[in-house]
């Protein structure tokens, strides 16, 4: 079946970067786009951008263009999203999800960012 | 536009009826497709509904979507305690260019 699973948890310092991992199994990786999103405490959710993994194409949102990069490798089926210069509004679960319909989703990674 | 407006919270009895509205614009909900999202405390998020009112395998038939111009609907009938949960929106949105999501629907059942 169809997983995405995500790197563990993070601790950041503001103004440090985080890169967070998101590996698929269970299709072929390069055939579906692969969006990123958020979700601060308590708050909603937050689309933060998609790739292409077949061409590396990317679309950001236009909050997070500048900081944000959303990278993926086909050999081994995996995106990464690495946002620059975190700050305390950076705090959040950041999730990965595969397609259009963004199903499935993986297991959410959380982001702390704390001095 | 922030995002998509959704009521912050809803409520129903077992068995009722309950509606989620979801309202955009032509930018957005008019001109494109729309998805629900199901979300219990402390998970990811499950896709609910695609393409406007299109269950996916393993959905129940209680959940059903629509649209109509600018504005779109997630209904939950004969509503059980296990629906209890947050509901999204979401759309692209032609003007960001990026995803739209409403800010959740916070569904109690009494």
């Amino acid at each position: 079946q169809v997983q995405l699973v995500q790197s563990g948890a993070e601790v950041q310092k503001p103004g440090a970067s985080v890169k967070v991992s998101c590996k698929t199994s269970g299709y072929t990786f390069a055939g579906y786009d692969l969006h990123w999103i958020r979700q601060a405490p308590g708050q909603g959710l937050e689309w933060m951008g998609r790739i292409k993994p077949y061409s590396g194409g990317t679309t950001y949102a236009q909050k997070f263009r500048g900081r944000v990069t959303m990278t993926s490798d086909t050999s081994i089926n995996t995106a990464y999203m690495e946002l620059n210069s975190l700050t305390s509004d950076d705090t959040a679960v950041y999730y990965c999800a595969r397609d259009t319909a963004l199903d499935p989703w993986g297991q959410g990674t959380r982001v702390t960012v704390s001095s | 536009q922030s995002g998509l407006i959704q009521p912050p919270s809803a409520s129903g009895t077992p068995g009722q009826r309950v509606t989620i509205s979801c309202s955009g614009s032509s930018f957005n909900i008019g001109n494109n497709y729309v998805y629900w999202y199901q979300q219990f405390p402390g998970t990811a998020p499950k896709l609910l509904i695609y393409r406007n009112s299109q269950r996916p395998s393993g959905v129940p038939d209680r959940f059903s979507g629509s649209k109509s111009g600018t504005s779109a609907s997630l209904a939950i009938s004969g509503l059980r305690s296990e629906d209890e949960a947050d509901y999204y929106c979401v759309a692209w949105d032609d003007i960001l260019n990026g995803r739209m999501f409403g800010g959740g629907t916070k569904v109690t059942v009494l």
